[in-house]
């Protein structure tokens, strides 16, 4: 398997304007995370699903992020519209059924900047 | 207090030395405890798990918990300089499959 396939892998927006980042999770992974980093805040949770549904999205900092899973082997970040606070490295990461954080993969991560 | 707090470094040991790395956790009733490695530029990756009270031993690396303490230790062998990087401590949320990182700990090795 490729791991977990993040996209773009830098992004350059400009102020107002919509951002999607995109995941693909490893195949057979029931859990998928969205993260932010931040060498001001560290690694944070932003939203978690399981079998496509969204269980926790308390770490959503505001409605101008949302996330979409239409699909096990799929999901969306979307940022609208974005902000320069917004600039950080964005995770996505999954893992198996019964083992929501043990065997946690990362991808590669989106590298956003808003100017 | 944080729910996951460690010292942000950078700590700076020799080729060879035993580097330490610690961190604290909030919830009492915590069960799980992971160490994650980031290297500049990259993703984290799992290096360490550990459940139980006493020491866990991988390789180079030792996991330490200490329960009644709320601390949980790394500590890594004959340390290489390919040992520099962030590490971070991770706890999930009681009750919940939320993983919580602390902000890291960056380690560098010098030859």
């Amino acid at each position: 398997d490729a791991g977990v396939i993040q996209s773009p892998r830098h992004e350059v927006t400009e102020m107002g304007q919509e951002v999607t980042l995109r995941c693909k999770p490893i195949s057979g992974h029931d859990y998928l995370f969205w993260y932010r980093q931040t060498m001001m805040r560290g690694l944070e949770l932003l939203i978690y699903f399981n079998n496509n549904v969204p269980i926790d999205d308390s770490g959503m900092p505001e409605d101008r992020f949302s996330a979409k899973m239409p699909n096990a082997s799929f999901s969306t970040l979307k940022i609208q519209p974005s902000e320069p606070r917004d600039s950080a490295v964005y995770f996505c990461a999954s893992s198996r059924p019964g083992q929501a954080y043990t065997e946690a993969f990362f991808g590669q991560g989106t590298r956003l900047t808003v100017v | 207090q944080k729910e996951v707090e460690q010292n942000s470094g950078p700590l700076s040991v020799p080729e060879g030395a035993i580097a330490s790395l610690n961190c604290t956790y909030s919830d009492r009733v915590s069960q799980s405890f992971f160490w994650y490695r980031q290297y500049s530029g990259k993703s984290p990756e799992l290096i360490m798990s550990i459940y139980s009270n006493g020491d866990k031993e991988d390789g180079r690396f030792t996991a330490q918990l200490n329960k009644a303490s709320q601390y949980v230790s790394l500590l890594i062998r004959d340390s290489q300089p390919s040992d520099s990087a962030t590490y971070l401590c991770a706890v999930p949320l009681p009750g919940t499959d939320k993983l919580i990182f602390g902000t890291g700990t960056r380690l560098q090795v010098f030859p």
